[in-house]
């Protein structure tokens, strides 16, 4: 158990439609980092939040966008969905900044199917 | 540009026999670090270990070791009398000073048959 927690574990979308993904961080965590894991690949970094400020973004579309709220949990919001978005997706929540320099704890992910 | 490559992308071994997980990264940053991460079936990244780019030593931790080879931009990763809870997909991550973000390798499915 990492004391991060995602919601919802699976998720099955139509093409077109938006979703919200959830994440709570481990108590005490400030940071919060969002990787979309496809299928036989590697984590991809999508975005940071830290202190409820977006703090780097990778490679990902405007179509993909986050919260952070005062608590530090965190959401990501995809609208448009392709079928391409068909992945896992992972929140990592640690202390501070850089996040290299820390811990960072991994939740067990939302698995996304679109159709 | 960063980048990891983990070439193996899946291996099997016997209970108690001996497993290297290769790694070679990529970086122009003089400051990095270096992470293995562990994902079971469940999906959780789990931590392994974090290696500073000044810290060339060897690491052993059980039965785990870490051979980080700046020469060669290699961290390798043996794990020795596997066991079949080692059963998982491994992933290889690189951190360099600029940025805060993890770069992931491909991962190394490794599958221990009892």
């Amino acid at each position: 158990e990492t004391g991060v927690t995602q919601s919802p574990t699976h998720l099955i979308k139509t093409r077109g439609q938006q979703v919200t993904l959830r994440c709570s961080s481990q108590s005490g965590h400030n940071t919060v980092s969002w990787y979309q894991q496809a299928l036989g690949q590697g984590p991809q970094f999508i975005f940071q939040y830290y202190r409820e400020e977006e703090n780097g973004r990778g490679n990902f579309p405007p179509r993909f966008s986050g919260l952070q709220f005062p608590n530090y949990s965190s959401e990501l919001n995809v609208n448009a969905l392709e079928l391409d978005d068909s992945a896992l997706y992972l929140c990592a929540s640690s202390f501070g900044l850089p996040v290299r320099n820390t811990e960072a704890f991994f939740g067990q992910g939302t698995r996304l199917t679109v159709v | 540009a960063q980048k990891v490559t983990q070439a193996q992308t899946e291996i099997s071994v016997v209970e108690k026999e001996d497993v290297t997980l290769d790694c070679v990264y990529e970086t122009r940053d003089t400051t990095y670090y270096l992470f293995w991460y562990k994902q079971p079936p469940s999906g959780e990244l789990v931590f392994l270990i974090r290696r500073n780019s000044f810290d060339e030593q060897n690491e052993i931790s059980g039965r785990y070791s870490w051979n980080f080879q700046k020469s060669t931009s290699s961290f390798n990763f043996t794990i020795t009398a596997s066991q079949v809870v080692d059963s998982a997909v491994y992933f290889c991550a690189l951190s360099p000073n600029t940025g805060n973000q993890f770069y992931f390798g491909t991962g190394t499915s490794l599958t221990v048959i009892p």
